[in-house]
């Protein structure tokens, strides 16, 4: 099955540690994104990626870093510097082109104590 | 981007049709309308999107005014799994990915 995968589901981790969200497509996509959600809100963009080794600062990027060395592979590191981390993050992924679509995966949801 | 409103909530029976408003009175000749939802906790899902003509697919249509300043996301026979938050987006052609999230409208289905 084509699609996007997010790992892990939920996530635990204390003040202080970087982490690091794992999101992975198979749909032969070229864009990808990196948003945050915090409840009862929309999504804010972190960081998007439209081409293989290069990538983007959305509205939000203070406190993450992003890598994109293959296609199919988009990870991001929540860092230390982020003052308020604990949110649910979610990772999409389109064709090039604004016209497109964005394919969502099932999200993970970071908890920082 | 230009920017949207959305009703906070919204009721619908079910069985009957869904009309979900929005206003983005400062669209673009450029800018398309989206249509995304969210069911709690997960990714949200695409629905549908148009330019300047309505468009209709398996799971809803979308009816856009002449003057492109309001939309409508119709659900035709809304089912208890179509409760969800329903996002809608505008968004330009150009080389910027970014969709501009609201907060969308909370739709309830209910029996």
């Amino acid at each position: 099955d084509g699609g996007i995968t997010q790992s892990p589901k939920y996530l635990f981790r204390k003040e202080g540690q970087n982490v690091t969200l794992s999101c992975e497509q198979n749909l032969n996509h070229d864009a990808m994104y990196w948003y945050r959600q915090d409840p009862g809100q929309g999504l804010r963009l972190i960081y998007y990626s439209q081409i293989v080794n290069d990538f983007q600062k959305g509205d939000i990027a203070e406190g993450y870093s992003v890598s994109r060395e293959k296609k199919e592979s988009f990870p991001l590191t929540v860092t230390s510097a982020q003052k308020n981390p604990t949110a649910f993050y979610l990772c999409a992924s389109s064709k090039g082109g604004a016209s497109y679509e964005q394919y969502f995966g099932p999200g993970t949801r970071l908890t920082v104590t | 981007d230009a920017k949207t409103t959305q009703p906070p909530s919204m009721d619908c029976a079910e069985g009957r049709a869904a009309n979900l408003p929005c206003n983005h009175s400062t669209i673009s000749g450029n800018e398309y309308v989206y249509w995304y939802r969210q069911i709690h906790s997960q990714g949200p899902q695409y629905i549908i999107h148009g330019l300047k003509n309505n468009e209709t697919n398996e799971m809803a249509s979308l009816i856009i005014t002449e003057d492109r300043k309001s939309s409508t996301l119709i659900l035709p026979h809304a089912t208890l799994r179509d409760t969800a938050v329903y996002y809608c987006i505008v968004r330009g052609m150009d080389s910027n990915y970014q969709l501009i999230w609201g907060a969308g409208t909370k739709l309830i289905i209910k029996p």
